[in-house]
C-alpha cells in the first residue's frame, strides 16, 4: 500500500511570488485535503477535493486554491505570497464512507516565504 | 475562544510513566474523536479514531471522550521514549461541506530516560 506521497519537502520563495505544491493520495483513496500548520499550532483546514471538485474549503483567501487529477493526486497553488504564508503544508488522503474522517497525512511540504 | 483548546506543554515525564492528554471543547456538533501523533518534521500519524462518547484501547493507548463535558484524553501506559513526540487532538462533525477536522494545538511530550 501506497502512502500519502508530496513534493517538494522544502521550498523558499519571496513575497508575492506564486507557489504550486503536490500530492499523490493514499492508494485506494480518492478523496484529498489540505491542511495548513503553523510552527507551533496544530493543522488548519483549507480546503478538500473529491471527484476533482472542491468539497468544502476553509477560512482561507481566494488566493489559496486547487485541483483534484483523475488519478486523485492533487495540488495546492498559492498566489501573491505573505510572509504569513510560512508554514508546514500537509495532504491527507481518505476514502468515503465509514471512517472516512480517518485521515492519513503525507510528510508536508515545509514553504518558507522571504 | 478557540472551538478545541489543548494544553501545548511541553510536559516531561520519566521512563515507564502514564500519560495522561487531554483537549477540552465548544463545539456540540463534534461527533468523532482522533489523537494524532506528529513527529519532528513529519506529518501527524493516526493513534486512534472513536465516535461518540465511550472509551477505546489499542495497546498502550486508552482514549476516552465525555461528550456531556466535552473532554478527551488519550492515557499512554508504560510511557516508552520513542513516545517523544507532539500529540495533537482532532474533532469532525461530519456536517456536510467536506471532512473538516479541526485540531488543537498540539502537546509536547519528552519521555526520558
Amino acid at each position: 500500500e501506497t502512502g500519502v506521497t508530496q513534493s517538494p519537502t522544502h521550498l523558499i520563495k519571496t513575497r508575492g511570488q506564486q507557489v504550486t505544491l503536490r500530492c499523490s493520495s493514499q492508494s485506494g483513496h480518492n478523496t484529498v485535503s489540505w491542511y495548513q500548520q503553523a510552527l507551533g499550532q496544530g493543522p488548519q483546514f483549507i480546503f478538500q477535493y473529491y471527484r476533482e471538485e472542491e468539497n468544502g474549503r476553509g477560512n482561507f483567501p481566494p488566493r489559496f486554491s486547487g485541483l483534484q487529477f483523475p488519478n486523485y493526486s492533487s495540488e495546492l497553488n498559492v498566489n501573491a505570497l505573505e510572509l504569513d504564508d510560512s508554514a508546514l503544508y500537509l495532504c491527507a488522503s481518505s476514502s468515503p464512507g465509514p471512517g472516512e474522517e480517518k485521515l492519513f497525512f503525507g510528510s508536508g511540504t515545509q514553504l518558507s516565504v522571504l | 475562544q478557540k472551538e478545541v483548546e489543548q494544553d501545548p506543554g511541553p510536559l516531561s515525564v520519566p521512563e515507564g510513566a502514564i500519560v495522561s492528554l487531554n483537549c477540552t471543547y465548544s463545539n456540540s456538533a463534534f461527533q468523532y474523536f482522533m489523537w494524532y501523533r506528529q513527529y519532528s518534521r513529519k506529518g501527524p500519524e493516526l493513534l486512534m479514531y472513536t465516535y461518540s462518547s465511550g472509551n477505546k484501547e489499542d495497546g498502550r493507548f486508552t482514549a476516552q471522550v465525555d461528550k456531556s463535558s466535552k473532554y478527551i484524553s488519550l492515557f499512554i501506559r508504560d510511557s516508552q521514549p520513542s513516545d517523544s513526540a507532539t500529540y495533537l487532538c482532532a474533532m469532525s462533525a461530519r456536517t456536510g461541506g467536506g471532512n473538516k477536522l479541526t485540531f488543537g494545538t498540539g502537546t509536547q511530550l519528552k519521555v526520558e530516560l
